[in-house]
């Protein structure tokens, strides 16, 4: 069975860092892209960035380039996004995701639970 | 960038039929998908590849897409469908999101 298990809640304050994960199992890691999805409160969904975690092949939405840093450690299977300095419009659920089809980026077909970031200060 | 506009809204009576749209600038060349996310739950996959459904979405979900409209309806609708609803698609490897809506079912 097809998982993507995130990390948990976070709570933070303005101008400090986070990371956040996203673990795959129950099939190839390498073989799909990971991306990540923001949902603001009470908003839609906003496509952040995707990866590939075999190559570490990574896009960014232009809406988010320079803002956050996906990464991904192949080795244990897990995915991340991570911030250098929180603001409060950073406040969201943070969705990873993967596609249906291996290779593709079209179709996203398996989702994690979220990861609730609030940043107050 | 390329976007993808969907009405905010749409109502259907319990049993009837609801058709939802996603227009985008020859949307037809492309792939749609959409997702079904009801409140406090992560989004699911009802429709990709513009008419196929993912194993164990119901058959009442199709989906077509022609021109620069995709179209999501949902036969015999049912007070479980009520939800929000995004269309995607996929452009200049880039991933677009609809701004979504709410279908409620009345």
């Amino acid at each position: 069975e097809v998982q993507l298990v995130q990390s948990g809640a976070e709570v933070k304050k303005p101008g400090e860092s986070l990371k956040i994960s996203c673990k795959g199992s129950g099939y190839s890691f390498t073989g799909y892209w990971i991306g990540w999805v923001r949902q603001m409160p009470g908003k839609g969904l906003e496509w952040m960035g995707i990866i590939y975690p075999a190559d570490s092949d990574t896009r960014y939405s232009p809406s988010f380039q320079g803002q956050v840093t996906i990464s991904a450690d192949k080795s244990i299977s897990t995915a991340y996004l991570q911030w250098s300095s929180l603001q409060a419009s950073d406040t969201a659920m943070y969705y990873c995701a993967r596609p249906l089809v291996s290779g593709t980026a079209i179709s996203w077909g398996y989702w994690g639970q979220g990861t609730l970031v609030t940043v107050s200060s | 960038s390329y976007e993808l506009t969907q009405p905010p809204s749409v109502s259907v009576s319990p049993g009837q039929t609801a058709s939802i749209t996603c227009s985008g600038d020859k949307l037809g060349e492309k792939y749609a998908c959409w997702y079904q996310q009801k409140p406090g739950q992560s989004p699911v996959l009802v429709i990709y590849q513009n008419s196929k459904r993912p194993s164990g979405i119901p058959e009442r979900f199709s989906g077509s897409n022609s021109g620069n409209t995709a179209t999501l309806t949902i036969s015999g609708t049912q007070a479980m469908d009520e939800a929000d609803y995004y269309c995607q698609a996929w452009d200049s490897s880039t991933v677009v999101f609809g701004g979504g809506t709410k279908l409620t079912v009345l």
